[in-house]
């Protein structure tokens, strides 16, 4: 059972907008930012957005994130084939001494 | 850029101590948070703990009993160690750089980047 609440699925067809939702509580990102991490198969997870909804350099600005309150969204635009992957939010949690805390992952499938 | 190569032995009975090390190559070692997290086969991502270069550690309440993280900065490269593993430990490790701070208006700003190539560790009688 994660910390973190994520849908465990989405899909979309290409082209289409597709929202991935992050549901924590006041210890985390209620009170810290979120980060987002792509993991596409058979690799290590990449950061994809950090500080609630900053990009990194080399990620395409069809990728955006939010947070409002206890929870956060990530956003792709322009659905393309490549983006098949499984994202995870991350925050970090200030109860017991403090500590990273993730989302189970929500696997997006390009129809 | 910054690249971690990390290894160890991937295949460990039960009871038996989990030992990964992970080199830095190419940037700084002062500065950032060095971390472990691990994905179970199928599943999803759990944070081990983390240390700075001068030693400062911080655990998974969850893992804190069983984990010790340790650091050499004379070689850039940090390791763990998990005692008394189980099936249930069988994961792929990663190591990863963390950088966190703190504002009084957005709390605790930190991130993973970037990250290891991963280690496939099994245990099994």
């Amino acid at each position: 059972q994660s910390v973190l609440t994520q849908p465990p699925s989405a899909s979309g067809t290409p082209g289409q907008r597709v929202t991935i939702s992050c549901s924590g509580s006041s210890s985390n990102i209620g009170s810290n930012t979120v980060n987002w991490y792509q993991q596409l198969p058979g690799t290590a997870p990449k950061l994809l957005i950090y500080s609630n909804n900053q990009r990194p350099s080399g990620v395409p600005d069809r990728f955006s994130g939010s947070k409002s309150g206890t929870s956060a969204s990530l956003a792709i635009s322009g659905l393309q084939s490549e983006d098949e992957a499984d994202y995870y939010c991350a925050a970090w949690d200030d109860s017991l001494n403090g500590h990273w805390v993730f989302g189970g992952g929500t696997k997006l499938t390009v129809l | 850029q910054v690249q971690l190569q990390q290894w160890g032995a991937g295949l460990l009975k039960p009871s038996e101590t989990l030992s990964l090390t992970c080199a830095v190559y190419g940037g700084s070692f002062s500065g950032y948070y060095w971390s472990w997290i691990r994905q179970p086969p199928g599943k999803g991502l759990e944070w081990i703990g983390e240390i700075n270069h001068s030693g400062s550690t911080n655990y998974n309440p969850s893992l804190k009993s069983r984990v010790t993280i340790s650091v050499d900065t004379s070689k850039n490269q940090f390791s763990l160690k998990l005692s008394s593993v189980t099936a249930a430990d069988t994961a792929v490790y990663y190591c990863a750089r963390g950088l966190k701070s703190y504002s009084s208006s957005s709390g605790l700003r930190g991130w993973f980047d970037p990250w290891g190539q991963g280690t496939l560790v099994t245990v099994s009688s």
